[in-house]
């Protein structure tokens, strides 16, 4: 059964660092893509970026430099950081293999 | 970046009765393989994006085969048949086709 699970702090503060750990089971990270997505709130669909199955990554340039995404895939693992976050950046933030199957998300607020 | 448009932006059906979601998009979404990129989904209150259908018209595993997907290189159409109260939610199309991938900005169905 394939499963994705969001996890991170749901508070940051401004000019912070936001990690994210995107736990999967049921499919290896070799095979699979591993994508992010974010939503804010009563808000559409963001793509972030992808970590390919092969190592590599894609992003949206509208994060320009501030996003990171790596894997560990010993432990089945995708992460996401992200720099410099502001209120804006307050949100859901999905990982979804293949934009097919989705974690549950992991709700994120940017405040002081 | 490929701007997804929606409409209408929400729906009210009565159990029972059909509904048709129309999407277009600013460029073409056939690729060179024959492949129409885009994509519905289904986000249900408090929950997180289901894939409805994938590659314009393919059902995904698992969807009731009372949705199809139809469209051209530009326009496209999500139909529900026989709507049920579990299909009550957000519909986003999206695009796969290329970086960044984008969504529209969804339509709400609601039962009358």
């Amino acid at each position: 059964q394939v499963q994705l699970k969001e996890s991170g702090p749901g508070l940051v503060q401004p000019s912070q660092t936001l990690s994210l750990t995107c736990t999967v089971s049921g499919f290896s990270l070799t095979s699979y893509s591993v994508h992010w997505v974010r939503q804010h709130s009563g808000k559409s669909l963001e793509w972030m970026g992808r970590m390919w199955s092969d190592g590599d990554t894609s992003y949206n340039s509208a994060f320009t430099s501030r996003l990171s995404i790596s894997r560990d895939t010993s432990k089945s693992q995708v992460f996401l950081k992200m720099n410099s976050l502001q209120t804006e950046d307050t949100g859901t933030y999905y990982c979804a293999r293949n934009l097919k199957d989705w974690g549950q998300g992991v709700m994120v607020t940017v405040s002081s | 970046d490929i701007v997804m448009t929606q409409a209408p932006l929400s729906v009210s059906v009565t159990p029972g009765e059909s509904a048709s979601i129309s999407c277009r998009s600013s460029k073409s979404l056939l690729h060179s393989n024959g492949i129409t990129y885009v994509y519905w989904y289904l986000q249900k209150p408090g929950k997180s994006p289901q894939l409805l259908i994938y590659r314009m018209s393919n059902l995904a595993s698992g969807v009731p085969d009372r949705f199809s997907g139809s469209g051209s290189e530009t326009d496209f159409t999500l139909k529900i048949s026989r709507v049920e109260a579990e299909d009550v939610g957000i519909y986003y199309c999206g695009q796969l086709l290329e970086n960044p991938y984008t969504f529209g900005a969804g339509t709400k169905l609601e039962l009358k």
